[in-house]
C-alpha cells in the first residue's frame, strides 16, 4: 500500500524567504504525486501535480516541485513567499485504475509566514 | 462553475448520536469521493461512488458509516451512532471521467463534525 511522510509538521519562514517542504512516499510503481493547499475553512486546492516526463513541475501560485526517484520525494518549493502563502500544504500519491483517482495523503506541514 | 458544495458547515453533536451531511458535486461529475479529516492528519478516503455504484468502501466504518448517491448526483454521509473519535472535518469531492488516467479532484469547503 502507498504511503505519504511530510517531516515537517510546522515551518516558519519570513516573507521574502524561500521556501521549501519535504515530502517523501512509499509506492510499488510509478508514482502519482501530488501538492494541495488548504487555507483555513477551505477545501483542498491542487497546487501541482506529477505524473511523467519532466521532474520538475511547475504549479499554481508560484510553486514548484521536484520528483527524485531515487530519493522517494518530491518536495515542493517557491522562491520568495507572500505572507497569503500561509496555509496547510498536504502531499499526495494516487493510485488506482486512474492514476490519481484515489488518494493518500501525508499529515500536513503547516506553514506560517512572519512578515 | 459552482464548485462542490456540503452543508452543513458546521455540527455539534452529543456521542451515541446520528448526524448526516449532504454533498452536491459539480455539474456532470461522476465520481464523487467522502473524506474524512482528523485534527492534524491528512483527509482519509471513506467511499467512492462512480455515478451511483460504490468503487471503493473499504475504509468506511460500516458499522456506523452509511453513504448513498442516489440517482448519480447528490450524496448523503451518514453516522449512527455517533462516537467522539468521529470528531473531525468530512470532505466532499468530485472528479469527471474522462478518457485519461487522471481526473483532478475538485473539494469542497468541508463539515466540521464535533461529538462531545
Amino acid at each position: 500500500a502507498q504511503s505519504v511522510t511530510q517531516p515537517d509538521i510546522h515551518i516558519t519562514v519570513s516573507e521574502g524567504a524561500s521556501l521549501e517542504l519535504r515530502c517523501n512516499y512509499s509506492y510499488g510503481a510509478t508514482p502519482y504525486l501530488f501538492w494541495y493547499v488548504q487555507s483555513p475553512g477551505q477545501g483542498l486546492q491542487l497546487l501541482l501535480k506529477y505524473f511523467s516526463g519532466d521532474t520538475l513541475v511547475q504549479g499554481i501560485k508560484g510553486f514548484e516541485a521536484e520528483f527524485k526517484r531515487s530519493q522517494s520525494s518530491f518536495n515542493l518549493r517557491k522562491p520568495s513567499v507572500h505572507w497569503s502563502d500561509a496555509a496547510e500544504y498536504f502531499c499526495a500519491v494516487g493510485a488506482g485504475t486512474g492514476g490519481g483517482n484515489k488518494l493518500t495523503f501525508g499529515t500536513g506541514t503547516q506553514l506560517k509566514v512572519e512578515l | 462553475e459552482a464548485g462542490v458544495a456540503q452543508s452543513p458547515r458546521y455540527k455539534i453533536i452529543e456521542k451515541r448520536q446520528s448526524v448526516a451531511f449532504w454533498c452536491n458535486p459539480i455539474s456532470g461529475h461522476a465520481t464523487l469521493y467522502w473524506y474524512q479529516q482528523i485534527l492534524g492528519q491528512g483527509p482519509k478516503l471513506l467511499i467512492q461512488f462512480q455515478n451511483n455504484g460504490v468503487v471503493d468502501d473499504s475504509q468506511l466504518p460500516k458499522d456506523r458509516f452509511s453513504a448513498e448517491r442516489l440517482k448519480g448526483v447528490d450524496s448523503t454521509l451518514k453516522i449512527q451512532p455517533a462516537k467522539l473519535e468521529d470528531s473531525a472535518v468530512y470532505l466532499c469531492a468530485s472528479s469527471s471521467t474522462g478518457a485519461g488516467n487522471y481526473n483532478e479532484q475538485f473539494f469542497g469547503p468541508g463539515t466540521r463534525l464535533t461529538v462531545l
